[in-house]
């Protein structure tokens, strides 16, 4: 069976420090992955996708940045955090481009 | 641009009762629509889907409808019990495209 792993699960920041979330799954080839950031008590708001390996679409321009340098690996980065980086970071993979699998999330506090 | 939409924002249920959770689309062109359930502090969980071609479907305790002449897909859920306290999420998808279109989400607390 195939399943998403998210680490950090938690993870406290100053402001302009550097952030590496990584998300890799296990089970399936080829996956397509994203990234989400979820505010609290908001909805979902899409970041990055990758449909193959370094292949990446953007979907809000900001400071941060995503990467996939392996098939089943997906990480997103910053340079410098800002205040409102704070929030919640999920990874999800999809074969179909339908169905989205989530893993158990980041929550990323800056101070 | 054209986004998935909720009719309201929280429901609250008495436990026993039947739920039913509204969402609005305004991508005609969408195929696929998919309902998550996201209990606190956890990722999003897939409940069911249905694509366009057609107009209801059932899972264990659960039934998505869409209506595509109003845009209009509804997740049923019934029997609520206090684990079906969350927030529920429905997204669309248009043909030829990677991406999940969310919806703003519908707080579902059942009282006891």
């Amino acid at each position: 069976s195939q399943t998403i792993h998210q680490w950090p699960a938690t993870l406290v920041q100053p402001v302009g420090s550097p952030l590496s979330l990584e998300c890799t799954v296990e089970g399936t080839s080829n996956p397509n992955l994203y990234w989400y950031r979820q505010a609290a008590g908001r909805g979902l708001q899409l970041l990055f996708y990758s449909v193959g390996i370094g292949q990446i679409s953007s979907e809000v321009p900001q400071n941060l940045s995503a990467s996939r340098p392996q098939d089943r690996q997906f990480i997103l980065s910053s340079k410098k955090l800002l205040l409102s980086d704070s929030g919640f970071y999920l990874c999800a993979w999809s074969v179909s481009g339908e169905t989205q699998y989530f893993g158990p999330g980041t929550r990323l506090l800056v101070l | 641009g054209e986004s998935v939409g909720l009719h309201l924002p929280t429901l609250s249920v008495q436990e026993g009762d039947n739920s039913i959770i509204n969402c609005a689309y305004s991508n005609s062109a969408s195929d696929y629509f998919i309902w998550y359930k996201q209990e606190s502090g956890k990722g999003p969980q897939f409940i069911i889907d249905i694509r366009s071609n057609m107009d209801k479907r059932q899972g264990q305790r659960v039934t998505v409808l869409l209506n595509k002449t109003v845009k209009h897909l509804s997740l049923q859920i019934a029997a609520t019990q206090p684990g079906d306290s969350a927030v529920y999420f429905c997204a669309e998808k248009a043909p030829h495209d990677y991406k999940l279109s969310f919806g703003a989400g519908t707080t579902v607390t059942v009282r006891a």
